[in-house]
């Protein structure tokens, strides 16, 4: 089945960017999603795109999307505290369930 | 209005209780779904409804009973839980079953005694 890898933790200084990574297996991935979880919170959607897209920018949030290499990222410029959180990445596929990596813990060091 | 709803945000409950936990979108949307999420994991899916019809069980055990009432309510009905079912409760909703975005809810904090 589908797999979606993420590395563990990132850590970064106030005002820095922050790059996370993603990895997914599915070529026919037809969405892809970054949604971000504070503790103790539920999951809010960050930005999404489609598959048919290479980039997509939504204020300080940039995503990349590399469907050769099957690579996402999720950059976020002027990199704040209260950007301190879960980042996941999720794949949509056809009509299967949303499959969503480990997480990246993100610290931001003021 | 990208808002789901849940009630109640904490639970503790014994392993003998019967409890519910309630999720409501009005946003329009006709698929909901029910996650499990565990400390420092992602969220797994349990149920999907689909046009207040069950199209996905992943294989959870009978003491979790769901229930989608209408098209923007869903309920999991909690019976007999072990220690091991505490986790963060997650409801989620898309305006269709598949591909379409879910958006989540903040999740009920379930503690089983």
């Amino acid at each position: 089945g589908e797999d979606v890898e993420q590395s563990l933790f990132l850590s970064v200084r106030e005002g820095d960017s922050s790059v996370i990574n993603c990895t997914y297996t599915d070529s026919s991935s037809t969405y892809l999603y970054w949604y971000k979880q504070e503790p103790g919170a539920g999951l809010q959607l960050l930005t999404y795109i489609f598959s048919n897209m290479d980039m997509k920018q939504d204020q300080r949030l940039t995503v990349l999307l590399n469907k050769k290499d099957k690579h996402l990222s999720l950059r976020i410029a002027d990199t704040q505290t209260g950007d301190s959180a879960i980042y996941f990445c999720a794949d949509h596929t056809g009509n299967t369930p949303l499959v969503f990596g480990k997480g990246t813990r993100l610290s931001v060091i003021a | 209005d990208t808002e789901v709803t849940q009630t109640p945000k904490h639970l503790v409950m014994g392993m003998t209780n019967k409890k519910s936990l309630k999720c409501e979108q009005h946003m329009g949307h006709r698929a909901m779904y029910w996650y499990k999420q565990k400390a420092k994991k992602p969220p797994e899916l349990m149920f999907v409804y689909s046009y207040e019809k069950l199209s996905i069980n992943e294989s959870v055990p009978s003491r979790f009973s769901p229930e989608c009432p209408n098209s923007s309510l869903l309920n999991l009905h909690l019976h007999a839980l072990q220690p091991e079912d505490s986790a963060l409760y997650l409801c989620a909703s898309s305006s269709r079953a598949g591909t379409d975005t879910q958006y989540f809810g903040p999740g009920t904090r379930l503690t089983v005694l």
